[in-house]
């Protein structure tokens, strides 16, 4: 069983939708969650960083993460064509420990 | 704020030579970068972190001699890849970050290898 599940999609949406990005992991000790956007041959762009469970919102992005559950979220309102790249939700435990990726959701977005 | 930058984003070389990668922090200093490599429609892989004037630590099954990591200074870390063959095509990603251990990456983005 891998530490980080995503599934890797694509998931195709209409412009304007809202979308619902997930990851569950098994590791009890990650403390730190972060999710990144990355397009086609590029780096990745951090869109999210939270500590510990709870939600944060950035403009249209929101993310969630239950603890309890294991489960992480990235929300994207009024999705845009702009928003077709692929998304990688990443976390780590404290101190210095690496950073564990999922494999990433391909979304795209149609107008 | 916490710019990456890599170079060159593109590079194609001939079996056998050897390729160097750059990795700036531009505006912050980075006692720590970190180097993945990512194959297609697959998720990011740490190769190595590097250490500003110690030697890098390279994860398991990585060649230290074939990848060799050099971090002269608090922004600049470079990734020579030697005597490359057809199988080290790939992308290339640093990172790094301005904060403590617990502050999120910010990656550069990224260099495309091909070794003919």
């Amino acid at each position: 069983q891998k530490e980080v599940e995503q599934d890797p999609g694509p998931l195709s949406v209409p412009e304007g939708a809202i979308v619902s990005l997930n990851c569950t992991y098994s590791n009890s000790a990650f403390q730190y969650f972060m999710w990144y956007r990355q397009y086609s041959r590029k780096g990745p762009e951090l869109l999210m960083y939270t500590y510990s469970s709870g939600n944060k919102e950035d403009g249209r992005f929101t993310a969630q993460v239950d603890k309890s559950s294991k489960y992480i979220s990235l929300f994207i309102r009024d999705s845009q064509p702009s928003d077709s790249a692929t998304y990688l939700c990443a976390m780590k435990g404290t101190g210095f420990q690496k950073l564990v990726f999922g494999t990433g959701t391909r979304l795209l977005v149609s107008p | 704020g916490a710019v990456v930058s890599q170079h060159p984003s593109w590079v194609i070389c001939k079996s056998g030579t050897s390729v160097k990668i750059e990795c700036r922090s531009l505006d912050f200093q980075a006692t720590t970068m970190f180097w993945y490599r990512q194959f297609p429609k697959q998720s990011l892989m740490l190769m190595a972190t590097s250490n500003e004037g110690s030697k890098a630590t390279y994860e398991q099954g990585v060649e230290k001699d074939k990848f060799l990591i050099n971090h002269a200074s608090l922004t600049l870390s470079t990734l020579t890849v030697t005597s490359a063959h057809p199988e080290d095509s790939s992308f290339y990603i640093c990172s790094a970050s301005p904060g403590a251990y617990n502050s999120p990456l910010h990656f550069g983005n990224g260099t495309r290898l091909t070794v003919t």
